[in-house]
């Protein structure tokens, strides 16, 4: 069974921190994974997509990493603003063919950041 | 709009009932789908239309679920008999033809009393 684990669950830090985010996942087979962000009462927003091929990409203060051979991802957050205080999804596509696009969706990380 | 949009944002009713829920697409997507979010959980795959048709219906919880998109850009998803157990952030997302990401809208609060 397709499955994507996220950890922390919850996550407590002070403005202007750093902290990483993990996910791992057992998706077969794969073609992609998001980090989505979900601000409280809105829908989730695509930080990130990577392919297989790809073990890092960034965007702006977010900077992903991806290990296909262990199945894990990290999301890691550079000097947090406040308005990083969000929900953070991770998503495993295993490609087109399925009716929600293959896609797996782990229960996120809550992330809040203290001033 | 340029975005997802759905309606309304917040929903209360009283078990047993029926409620009906919008969401506008982004225009010109052909791919539509819907989600359920409960408290502290992911997103969970209702149903996804491709058109006007329901193309995979496989994540309806049972037959009180029903969705429709009749001239392939609005959909309305419909409850009825509403139970507790269907309070949730009901999530709606479009994709545009041959793209891959979904775009989300901020969704529908259903509260079941």
């Amino acid at each position: 069974k397709n499955q994507v684990e996220q950890s922390p669950q919850s996550l407590i830090i002070l403005e202007g921190k750093n902290c990483t985010l993990q996910c791992n996942y057992t998706v077969s087979p794969f073609s992609n994974l998001r980090w989505y962000k979900q601000d409280t009462g809105r829908g989730p927003v695509s930080l990130t997509i990577m392919t297989f091929s790809e073990n890092t990409k960034s965007n702006g203060r977010y900077t992903a990493t991806l290990d296909a051979d262990t199945k894990q991802s990290s999301l890691h957050i550079t000097a947090s603003q406040l308005s990083d205080s969000a929900s953070y999804i991770c998503v495993v596509s295993a490609g087109s063919g399925g009716g929600a696009d293959g896609l797996t969706f782990g229960k996120g990380t809550h992330l809040i950041i203290q001033p | 709009g340029a975005g997802v949009s759905q309606t309304p944002s917040n929903k209360v009713t009283e078990k047993g009932k029926y409620v009906e829920l919008r969401c506008d697409p982004i225009s010109g997507h052909t791919a539509l789908y819907w989600y359920r979010q409960s408290l502290g959980q992911g997103p969970e795959f209702l149903i996804y239309f491709q058109g006007t048709g329901a193309a995979d219906d496989s994540g309806l919880p049972n037959d009180r679920f029903f969705a429709v998109r009749p001239e392939g850009s609005v959909s309305t998803l419909k409850i009825q008999r509403t139970e507790r157990g269907d309070s949730a952030v009901y999530l709606c997302a479009s994709r545009a033809s041959g793209g891959s990401e979904q775009y989300f809208g901020p969704g529908t609060r259903l509260t079941v009393t």
